[in-house]
C-alpha cells in the first residue's frame, strides 16, 4: 500500500519562504504525476500545483502561480513545493497526492502538513 | 479557468433517506468528474471517479451519474457513517488545472 508523508509546514511571516517536501513509499515513485492540494481552515480543498512522472510539464493554480515552484527528484521518491512571497492567505493545510488507478481522482493523500502565515 | 457549483451547501436527511448533491461545471468536462467524502480531521477520501465509477471498497449505495456541465451524487439510503462534507473535483490534462467544487455538508436529522 503506497503512502505519502508531507514535511516542512510552519508559522511564517509574511514575504517569506518555506519548502515543503512529500516522499512516497510502497509505489513507484517515478510513475505518477504529483500534486499539490491544499485547505484553508475551514473551508474546502483547493488545487495548487501539479508535476507529471517525467517533469516535463508542471501546473500551478492562478493563486500561486509566479510565487511557487514545483519540483520532484524520483531518486529520493520525493517532490517539492518552494513557496515565495507568501500570504496570510496561503494559510491552509498543504496536502501531496497523487492518482494511481484514476486518470484524475486523487486515490492517494499524505496526512498533511500546516503552513501558517502571519506576523 | 473552469468554475465548479455544488448544490446544496448543506443538507439534513434521517438516516435511510436517498440525498442527492449536484455539481455544475461552467464550461463541458466531458466525464471528468470525481467525487470526494470528508470527515473533520481526515484528508479527502475519493469515491466516484470519471462520474459514475465507483472506487474498490466503496459501498454500493453511493453512485454517480452526468455528463458534459451537470453532475449528480446520489447516496441510496443514507447511513450515520455518511456524515461528512462531499466534494466534487474536475481534472484537465497538465498543464491544465484541477478544481474542486465547494462542498456540501451533510448531516443526521
Amino acid at each position: 500500500e503506497g503512502q505519502l508523508v508531507e514535511s516542512g509546514g510552519g508559522l511564517v511571516q509574511p514575504g517569506r519562504s518555506l519548502r515543503l517536501s512529500c516522499v512516497g513509499s510502497g509505489f513507484i515513485f517515478g510513475d505518477y504525476a504529483m500534486h499539490w492540494v491544499r485547505q484553508p481552515p475551514g473551508k474546502g480543498p483547493e488545487w495548487v500545483s501539479a508535476i507529471t512522472w517525467n517533469g516535463d510539464s508542471v501546473a500551478y493554480a492562478d493563486a500561486v502561480q509566479g510565487r511557487f515552484t514545483i519540483s520532484r527528484d524520483d531518486a529520493k521518491n520525493s517532490f517539492y513545493l518552494q513557496m515565495h512571497s507568501l500570504r496570510v492567505e496561503d494559510t491552509a493545510l498543504y496536502y501531496c497526492a497523487t492518482h494511481q488507478q484514476t486518470s484524475g481522482g486523487f486515490d492517494l493523500w499524505g496526512q498533511g502538513t500546516w503552513v501558517t502565515v502571519s506576523s | 479557468d473552469i468554475q465548479m457549483t455544488q448544490s446544496p451547501s448543506s443538507l439534513s436527511a434521517s438516516v435511510g433517506d436517498r440525498v442527492t448533491i449536484t455539481c455544475q461545471a461552467s464550461q463541458d468536462i466531458s466525464d471528468y468528474l470525481n467525487w470526494y467524502q470528508q470527515k473533520p480531521g481526515k484528508a479527502p477520501k475519493l469515491l466516484i471517479y470519471d462520474a459514475s465509477n465507483l472506487v474498490t471498497g466503496v459501498p454500493s449505495r453511493f453512485s454517480g451519474s452526468g455528463s458534459g456541465t451537470h453532475f449528480t451524487f446520489t447516496i441510496s439510503s443514507l447511513q450515520p457513517e455518511d456524515i461528512a462534507t462531499y466534494y466534487c473535483q474536475q481534472y484537465d490534462q497538465l498543464p491544465r488545472g484541477f478544481t474542486f467544487g465547494p462542498g456540501t455538508k451533510v448531516d443526521i436529522k
